[in-house]
């Protein structure tokens, strides 16, 4: 059984470009959450799908979107890029939960670096 | 959501018990606490999970007193692959029951074992 998975795994992008990077969750997982960690810093929430729905937002501004597909698979876009941008992207998933297990739980992928030049 | 203070860094050597203290003064009675561990270039992974008293599973123990304002994890007989950032979160229990919620991470605290 695959965890979740990332790609791709580095990017180089200059100050003012667009981005796409794309996240398949863990096989039975329904939603789909997209973190921001900068060097040194604990990842930082971005948003979150739910049935292709944004359904709860970090502090980040209208230039991150995303979209998630009926495959439960998602895309993180980050427009006009800034310096600043440069950092581990990390998309985790997580179950809908039914019964027994934790709360909250959620799988990490490996991440895509981005770095803005 | 109650912030979290841990220290961050501590150092230790192989074989030790590790504990690292998390602190969540405010912590309020829907919250529970977990820790997640991250080793470099890598997302964080899931170590354990409670809401008061002792969880022991077979990687670490939390050790959550009385009046739930910090909790302990317990690292037992460390090796130099414990070597990682360690996050203490605490999360809304009401909230996310039935579905899941942003994760807050602080900074964590930098575990470095030698040997």
């Amino acid at each position: 059984d695959a965890g979740v998975t990332q790609s791709p795994t580095h990017l180089i992008k200059t100050r003012g470009q667009q981005v796409t990077l794309r996240c398949s969750p863990k096989s039975g997982h329904d939603t789909v959450s997209w973190y921001q960690q900068a060097l040194g810093q604990g990842p930082q929430f971005i948003f979150q799908y739910y049935e292709e729905e944004e359904r709860q937002r970090g502090n980040f501004p209208d230039r991150f979107s995303g979209h998630q597909f009926p495959n439960y698979s998602s895309e993180l876009n980050v427009n006009a890029l800034l310096l600043g941008d440069s950092a581990l992207y990390l998309c985790a998933s997580s179950a809908t939960r039914t019964s027994g297990g934790y709360y909250n739980e959620q799988f990490f992928g490996p991440g895509t670096r981005l770095t803005v030049l | 959501l109650a912030k979290t203070t841990q220290p961050i860094s501590m150092d230790s050597y192989e074989g030790q018990e590790v504990n690292i203290t998390c602190s969540h003064n405010n912590i309020a009675t829907n919250d529970y606490i977990t820790w997640y561990q991250q080793f470099p270039s890598q997302g964080p992974r899931f170590i354990i999970q409670g809401y008061k008293t002792k969880v022991t599973n077979e990687v670490a123990s939390l050790f959550i007193p009385a009046d739930r304002k910090s909790s302990t994890l317990s690292l037992p007989r460390v090796s130099l692959s414990d070597t990682a950032v360690y996050y203490c979160l605490v999360g809304d229990l009401l909230h996310s029951g039935g579905g899941a919620d942003g994760l807050t991470f602080g900074k964590g605290t930098h575990l470095i074992i030698q040997p």
